[in-house]
């Protein structure tokens, strides 16, 4: 069984249009994560909840929203997709600060 | 806040030659401090962490990292490389009161034969 799984690997799709990047960990982890890694291989937090509690909001365009149904699951949506919302997102999920484990992401490219 | 500087962005070595990959933090508190290892089209995957105790902690795959305090530094190393290794690898800290990983900008390993 796989921790942390993400689908699709691949996603393909025009500018302006919307799409929907689902993550799911089966490690009983409180907090789960999103991180964008852009094409110099750059890895930067986007969001992160904990108990289904937003606590962390860095610097995001608001075309970008996360949803958190249960602890187990956070998925990400995109409106309005941009050239520039090309790069590879990993979903990840931790027990507190000292152990995080990694989904194998999310390649989107925005043509 | 914290910050993660690796000072190598690239790091080309020869088969069964030893490899070290450097990694500074700042920060104004204790941290934890990971290093990951990305292989092509692939997802991360942890070598090693430091979280208290021993100052040399050992990984999987035959790699070592040394915590120095006084240096803030969290240098990794394999003694002998493989081809296998070439990957990107990436220095990462957090802060024990937060939830945030953040990470250096990564050192690209290349192998030769």
């Amino acid at each position: 069984d796989t921790a942390v799984s993400q689908t699709p690997k691949y996603l393909v799709t025009q500018m302006g249009n919307d799409k929907s990047i689902k993550c799911e960990q089966n490690l009983g982890h409180d907090t789960m994560y999103w991180y964008k890694q852009d094409s110099k291989k750059f890895l930067k937090i986007m969001f992160s909840y904990n108990n289904k509690e937003l606590i962390i909001n860095e610097t995001v365009p608001n075309r970008f929203s996360p949803k958190s149904p249960d602890k187990a699951h956070l998925n990400l949506h995109i409106n309005s997709l941009e050239l520039g919302d090309s790069a590879v997102y990993f979903c990840a999920s931790s027990h507190g600060p000292s152990g995080y484990t990694f989904g194998s992401g999310t390649r989107l490219t925005v043509v | 806040a914290q910050s993660v500087t690796q000072l190598d962005s690239q790091v080309p070595v020869f088969e069964e030659a030893p490899v070290e990959l450097r990694c500074n933090y700042s920060s104004s508190v204790s941290v934890y401090l990971f290093w990951y290892v990305q292989y092509p089209n692939q997802g991360l995957q942890l070598l090693l962490k430091y979280l208290s105790g021993s100052t040399l902690v050992k990984g999987i795959n035959g790699f070592e990292a040394e915590f120095n305090k006084s240096q803030t530094s969290f240098h990794l190393r394999k003694p002998s490389v493989h081809i296998s290794d070439t990957a990107e690898y990436f220095c990462a800290v957090s802060d024990p009161n937060d939830y945030k990983l953040s990470f250096g900008a990564g050192t690209t390993v290349t192998v030769r034969a």
